[in-house]
């Protein structure tokens, strides 16, 4: 069936070191979600990338979504202890109304102070 | 503005025993979506309804759940009986939706922890 992996699963870093998760489909996505669930939160979405190629930034997190559409990244620069929690990408599948939003399994990032 | 409410925010109950969970969606949102999280499993989709009608429900796991939402503004998904393996947390979130499938932004409630002993 459709998949959305991402990886890696758990990321430590040290505070002020970069971070990268990256999701990838085994089919092509109309369109990519990412979202942040903070420890004991739920998740909440932060961007949503539709055009091939597309890059996006808020402040220190930069976006990518793939040239084929198959794949997506969260880039964050020089971590902050606020950034630790869950990310996690969601694709959507199709353009008809039995598309579906497939989570990913999330990346744990732990900045260490 | 309210967001999504989900209630009750913890229950804790003995195997056997029916549960139910309530979400209030975004006003003016017309797709709502409930999810099942676990450290195993991940965030697991199990039902999801458009105009308040059930689209895809491939995700319930077994015939003891079920979901209903008899208006706009309210749904239910129910465990009956519950078992201690449906401990988890449990979310719904709701979007804006012009199709029969929403790929909109969700926003999701605070969740409800549930613990079956």
């Amino acid at each position: 069936g459709q998949q959305v992996m991402q990886i890696p699963q758990y990321q430590h870093v040290q505070e002020g070191e970069d971070f990268t998760t990256y999701c990838n489909s085994s089919t092509t996505l109309s369109n990519i979600q990412w979202y942040k669930q903070r420890p004991g939160g739920h998740p909440v979405f932060l961007i949503q990338l539709v055009k091939s190629g597309e890059v996006k930034k808020q402040k220190r997190l930069t976006f990518q979504f793939g040239e084929a559409k198959k794949n997506s990244s969260l880039h964050i620069t020089a971590t902050q202890t606020t950034d630790v929690g869950t990310y996690f990408c969601a694709g959507y599948h199709g353009s008809s109304n039995t598309g579906k939003l497939i989570f990913g399994q999330g990346t744990t990032l732990q900045v260490k102070p | 503005d309210a967001g999504v409410i989900q209630s009750p925010r913890h229950e804790v109950t003995e195997m056997g025993q029916e549960v139910t969970l309530r979400c209030k969606p975004i006003s003016g949102h017309n797709s709502l979506f409930w999810y099942r999280q676990t450290m195993m499993r991940g965030l697991e989709l199990l039902i999801y309804f458009n105009n308040n009608v059930p689209i895809d429900d491939s995700g319930m796991p077994e015939d003891r759940f079920s979901a209903k939402m008899p208006n706009a503004s309210f749904s239910t998904l129910k465990i009956q009986p519950s078992e201690p393996r449906d401990s988890a947390v449990y979310f719904c979130a709701s979007s804006h939706g012009t199709r029969a499938y929403s790929n909109q932004p969700q926003h999701f409630g605070d969740g409800t922890r549930l613990s079956i002993l």
